[in-house]
């Protein structure tokens, strides 16, 4: 069946402006997971849905960056005010139900600000 | 701090040989712990995971032994093959069970 997918795959934008980030889960799943991957680093968790809810939003680096999911599906991450240590690869994830155990990734987006 | 630690960004080995990747966690309450696996431009693929009731978990080729004492597991490949080439990551849930922690990653790179 159809796995995670994500949009763009790629992204460039200028400092200052504001993207949005899709994910598309996998049907059914009702736990949705945003990481991103700066250079050399491993992933860094930025929130967890149930649902529609956010219950951890601990990772989220500064109020410029916000997430919303609708209808228990798709899911979107809004940076604004881009910066350059916003350059990353955003991973977003799902998984059954939530809890320890596996999450299956979609393929990325691979933001640069210049 | 890092509760999840990678110590060697890469390692090469020839094919068919036993490639080792290692792993240390400082957190004690971890009791979970998964491997993924990453091609370039791919999102990370689960490959195997191990709970603390256990200290090893074999599946094909992989097998992955957690030492509890020394915080430490390890993910071994037999015989190893070119197709493995990738960057593996070890992983443990948080303790809210709403994240994981990642290692930075190992680059395995086998060769023919």
């Amino acid at each position: 069946g159809a796995g995670v997918s994500q949009s763009p795959s790629n992204k460039v934008t200028e400092k200052g402006k504001d993207v949005e980030l899709r994910c598309d889960p996998i049907s059914g799943h009702t736990a949705l997971y945003w990481y991103r991957q700066r250079l050399g680093q491993g992933l860094e968790f930025l929130i967890y849905f149930q649902g529609n809810s956010a219950p951890d939003k601990s990772g989220l680096p500064s109020d410029r960056f916000s997430a919303e999911r609708t209808g228990e599906s798709v899911s979107t991450l809004t940076i604004q005010r881009t910066q350059q240590e916003d350059s990353a690869v955003y991973l977003c994830a799902s998984s059954l139900s939530g809890g320890p155990g596996e999450q299956y990734f979609g393929p990325g987006t691979r933001l640069t600000v210049t | 701090d890092q509760q999840v630690k990678q110590n060697s960004p890469s390692l090469s080995v020839q094919e068919g040989r036993i490639s080792i990747l290692n792993c240390d966690y400082t957190n004690s309450m971890f009791d979970y712990f998964l491997w993924y696996k990453k091609y370039p431009a791919e999102g990370p693929t689960f490959l195997i995971s191990i709970s603390s009731i256990k200290d090893k978990n074999e599946d094909g080729r992989f097998t992955v032994f957690l030492n509890k004492s020394a915080k430490h597991l390890s993910l071994h490949i037999v015989p190893s093959q070119p197709g493995d080439s990738a960057v593996y990551f070890c992983a443990a849930p948080n303790q809210a069970g709403t994240a994981l922690i990642f290692g930075k990653g190992t680059t395995l790179s086998v060769s023919s």
